[in-house]
């Protein structure tokens, strides 16, 4: 079975521009999570979703960022305008449960942003 | 203070020995659940080994064990017969109830950075 799809894997952008990250979780999973990994700050959970709908968008850094999820088998975070501080490793991941314990979250490949 | 403590930034074990990652956390919850992840190298976050709090036995993953001692809000990672290829970044983590509205979240330590040696 696919795992969780990220796209791009590499993403190069100039100060100012939009950047849009990509994510087709697992198959049947209800919950989808948007994480940010930097060196400083470690691995931030930034906003997550359950059957489509955002539960908690606390993590997300300011109202650069923004997120959504037309159907449940696809996710983009939006980045309008970037800046060289969101510079970070971004993962996508999923779960079938949650409020559970037990339920882990399986994470894609991340889409590894720089921007100039 | 932080919920999830791993106090040692790097590890060195020689390969075919066993080795201990550490981790405490700090909740006030009674039901919630501990992960540990590893990040090799290039990137990915891969799922190892999951315990829950009311589980009795500590849980295997075929090389992995959690040695989770409850009271004292641990849960270490042995590793054992440690292969080159066990070389990466180690993450645990906790989901718990962090509102009090089934409002689980995973929150992850800042890391272990294992080296295998040959």
């Amino acid at each position: 079975d696919a795992g969780v799809i990220q796209s791009p894997r590499h993403e190069v952008t100039e100060m100012g521009q939009e950047v849009t990250l990509r994510c087709k979780p697992i198959s049947g999973h209800d919950y989808l999570f948007w994480y940010r990994q930097t060196m400083m700050r470690g691995l931030e959970l930034l906003i997550y979703f359950n059957n489509n709908v955002p539960i908690d968008d606390s993590g997300m850094p300011e109202d650069r960022f923004s997120a959504k999820m037309p159907n449940a088998s696809f996710s983009t975070l939006k980045i309008q305008p970037s800046e060289p501080r969101d510079s970070a490793v971004y993962f996508c991941a999923s779960s079938l449960y949650l409020g559970t314990q037990q339920e882990t979250q399986y994470f894609g490949p991340g889409t590894r942003l720089l921007v100039l | 203070a932080q919920k999830i403590t791993q106090t040692q930034p790097g590890m060195f074990v020689q390969e075919k020995e066993a080795v201990t990652l550490d981790c405490t956390y700090d909740t006030s919850d009674q039901s919630y659940g501990l992960f540990w992840y590893k990040q090799p190298s290039s990137g990915e976050m891969i799922f190892l080994i999951y315990q829950g709090s009311y589980d009795e036995q500590n849980a295997t993953e075929g090389r992995y064990s959690l040695n989770f001692q409850k009271a004292r809000k641990s849960a270490n990672l042995v590793i054992s017969a440690s292969q080159l290829g066990d070389s990466a970044m180690y993450f645990c983590a906790m989901n718990d109830d962090v509102s009090g509205g089934s409002n689980y979240k995973l929150t992850f330590g800042k890391g272990t950075l294992l080296t295998v040696n040959p």
